[in-house]
């Protein structure tokens, strides 16, 4: 969904690096959040995010962390890369006033390697 | 937690061939989402449906809530509906939201 942006969208690192992957979003969601997706797998949760000044740990948090910058903005920080995060980040967004206030509207991806 | 599981893991059709994919779910939800992941990883939102049915295209969607489960019709199957088609929930009562995925269907349409 072109409405929801992710920077940048294929990334190689090494053991140890700090990275930061970015989401940006026009739909003037409210709510939004990180998930994971490894290999033949489905997707998992790591942040969420409900306001600029609400941030939730999902179930898959060790070793990331999340910043709310503005309401359009949330950005996922991997602090000491190591290879098990290799993976495909997905950022998402909805809308809690809208009539389908759960549903939930996804980035193009990132696809992050550590080396 | 709420439990999702899909059928069938995978499906091989031939070009203009219907299909019926199935996806069980453990828990009363109020998000059911369909989506179809291309092979560049890219997640497509086919369909939000906690309940009832709806067409797009070639594609519909049915879920029963009471009986736990949805089903995603795919019609005069096309080369370029190959990849995965997830099926994701939200519970009720829930307070993240958080969509819990399926597996998914990994599907491959031959011309």
């Amino acid at each position: 969904d072109a409405d929801v942006t992710q920077t940048p969208r294929n990334r190689i690192t090494k053991t140890g690096k700090r990275i930061m992957l970015e989401c940006s979003q026009t739909k003037g969601h409210d709510r939004m959040y990180w998930y994971r997706q490894d290999p033949g797998l489905g997707l998992r949760l790591i942040y969420y995010s409900f306001d600029v000044k609400d941030i939730n740990k999902g179930e898959i948090s060790d070793g990331y962390s999340v910043s709310r910058q503005a309401q359009a903005k949330f950005s996922l920080s991997l602090e000491s890369a190591i290879p098990n995060q290799t993976a495909l980040y997905f950022c998402a967004t909805s809308d809690s006033t809208g009539t389908a206030s759960y549903e939930q509207y996804f980035g193009p991806g990132t696809r992050l390697t550590v080396t | 937690g709420i439990q999702v599981e899909q059928s069938p893991p995978d499906l091989i059709l031939q070009e203009g061939a219907n299909s019926t994919l199935r996806c069980n779910f453990s828990d009363s939800v109020n998000n059911l989402q369909w989506f179809h992941q291309n092979p560049w990883g890219q997640l497509i939102n086919l369909f939000y449906i906690p309940s009832g049915t709806k067409q797009n295209g070639r594609l519909s969607a049915t879920t029963v809530a009471t009986e736990r489960y949805s089903l995603l019709y795919i019609s005069s199957s096309q080369t370029t509906d190959s990849g995965v088609y997830f099926c994701a929930v939200s519970g009720r009562g829930g307070a993240t939201n958080k969509l819990i995925f399926g597996t998914g269907t990994l599907l491959a349409v031959q011309p």
